[in-house]
């Protein structure tokens, strides 16, 4: 039973590039989240999604940045127009929900993203 | 706005030991509080979770408490070892609410 997983596992962009980030949820698990996390930091949430649905994009950048998780394959995160700045490491999660079952987000190993 | 702090950024213990880990919320008493182990490199790793109707929870050697009195959450590593070395992190979440968010995290070294 994989757990969750991302690709790829480290991406170098130019500035002005496109920077797109894939997470594939752990089976039966329908509740997808995006955290960023930089150097000496916490993980700061993104966006929180189930399929077809963004439930929560309150910690995302209004410009540049967009997430999706479709009925059919993984949660994408897109980067527009990267710049240094959004040089990070970004980490996606799932989890089945709210309730007796719920037993915390299962994570991924992250991408790392460098925009050079 | 809703705050959640963990006291230390930095823990050194003697292995052996308990190591205790705090963490503050403000402003509102979250459903539920969730601690997770990160390592270098590595997305976190989901150890425990405690309801805000529950006073402890133990797991093995790790133990975790609730005090919505004082808004804290503790979090005990007994018999540590070099192993358990890492950054450990807090996070709350809300009724209804399924995100969490995450305080900076307590980087734990046990030393030999």
């Amino acid at each position: 039973n994989a757990g969750v997983m991302q690709n790829p596992r480290h991406l170098v962009r130019r500035r002005g590039q496109e920077a797109r980030l894939r997470c594939s949820p752990m089976k039966g698990h329908s509740h997808v989240y995006w955290y960023r996390q930089l150097p000496e930091e916490g993980l700061k949430f993104m966006v929180y999604l189930q399929k077809e649905n963004i439930i929560d994009e309150s910690g995302m950048p209004k410009e540049r940045f967009s997430a999706e998780f479709p009925k059919e394959g993984p949660s994408i995160l897109r980067i527009q127009q990267v710049v240094r700045g959004d040089s990070a490491a970004y980490f996606c999660a799932s989890s089945t929900g709210p309730g007796q079952e719920y037993s915390g987000y299962t994570f991924g190993s992250g991408t790392r993203l460098t925009v050079v | 706005s809703q705050k959640i702090e963990q006291n230390s950024e930095a823990l050194n213990i003697q292995e052996g030991k308990t190591a205790t880990l705090t963490c503050n919320y403000t402003n509102y008493s979250p459903a539920y509080l969730q601690w997770y182990r990160q390592d270098p490199g590595r997305g976190p790793v989901f150890l425990l979770l405690i309801r805000e109707n529950e006073k402890e929870k133990r797991k093995e050697r790790l133990k975790v408490t609730f005090d919505t009195t004082l808004k804290q959450s503790l979090f005990h590593i007994t018999a540590s070892q070099p192993a358990d070395s890492a950054t450990y992190l807090c996070a709350r979440s809300g009724t209804g609410a399924n995100n969490l968010f995450f305080g900076t995290g307590t980087r734990l070294t046990v030393i030999p």
